[in-house]
């Protein structure tokens, strides 16, 4: 079935240094990518995401970057702060019977150290 | 612009009771996602509803079932419950269910299920 790889699964920064989480995905029709942030107790939160007709999107600090052809597709956090700190997660669109399902990696628990 | 919503917020069950739980979806949103979220893993598709119907079902055994309302709310209903079913279900709702369009899923707090 449909996979999401996401790697590493834990990441420790200084703050103002950038940090980088990089997914597989193994569904060659998946069009779509988002990136969502989770913080302790609370929801995913839609960060950023890419659509699979652009290489790179970016929005302030935050970028993501994918190559289709070797199906990954990467989070860029620069400058980055204490409140980036929390678990990300990937997804892919994919296609189950007639709906479009999300399919996540296992989480990337960032620590952004003072 | 309220977000999505969910009902209730813990809940406490037993081996074999029944469960409901309830999701309001972004004013405007017609489709309601449903994934459990197991503690330290990624959340995993249970099904899609867009228009009152199931479009889609993920690897989830029969005790799971759903419904939506004609206010595109829903319900996600776990007969015969387990200590494996204990974990974080989430609701999100998007503007469509299909194609290329807004797809984007915006997800509801979650309702913590704890299976004794």
């Amino acid at each position: 079935g449909e996979n999401v790889e996401q790697h590493p699964s834990t990441l420790s920064v200084q703050e103002g240094d950038s940090a980088v989480i990089k997914c597989t995905y193994s569904d060659s029709a998946s069009n779509y990518f988002p990136w969502y942030k989770q913080e302790l107790g609370k929801r995913p939160q839609l960060i950023i995401d890419i659509r699979s007709n652009v290489g790179e999107k970016k929005d302030q600090r935050i970028a993501v970057t994918l190559n289709k052809t070797a199906k990954h597709f990467s989070l860029h956090i620069t400058e980055t702060q204490p409140e980036d700190s929390a678990v990300y997660f990937c997804a892919a669109k994919s296609k189950i019977q007639g709906a479009q399902k999300l399919v996540f990696g296992q989480g990337t628990r960032l620590t952004i150290n003072p | 612009d309220a977000g999505v919503t969910q009902s209730p917020t813990h809940l406490i069950k037993t081996r074999g009771q029944h469960v409901t739980l309830r999701c309001s979806p972004i004013s405007g949103h017609k489709s309601v996602s449903w994934y459990q979220q197991v503690l330290g893993q990624g959340p995993q598709f249970i099904f899609q509803y867009y228009e009152k119907e199931e479009r889609g079902r993920g690897n989830f055994p029969d005790r799971f079932s759903a419904r939506q309302f004609p206010n595109y709310s829903s319900e996600l209903n776990v007969n015969a419950l387990l200590l494996g079913d204990s974990a974080l279900y989430l609701c999100a709702s998007s503007l469509i269910y299909s194609g290329t369009g807004r797809y984007e899923q915006y997800f509801g707090p979650g309702t913590r299920l704890t299976v004794t």
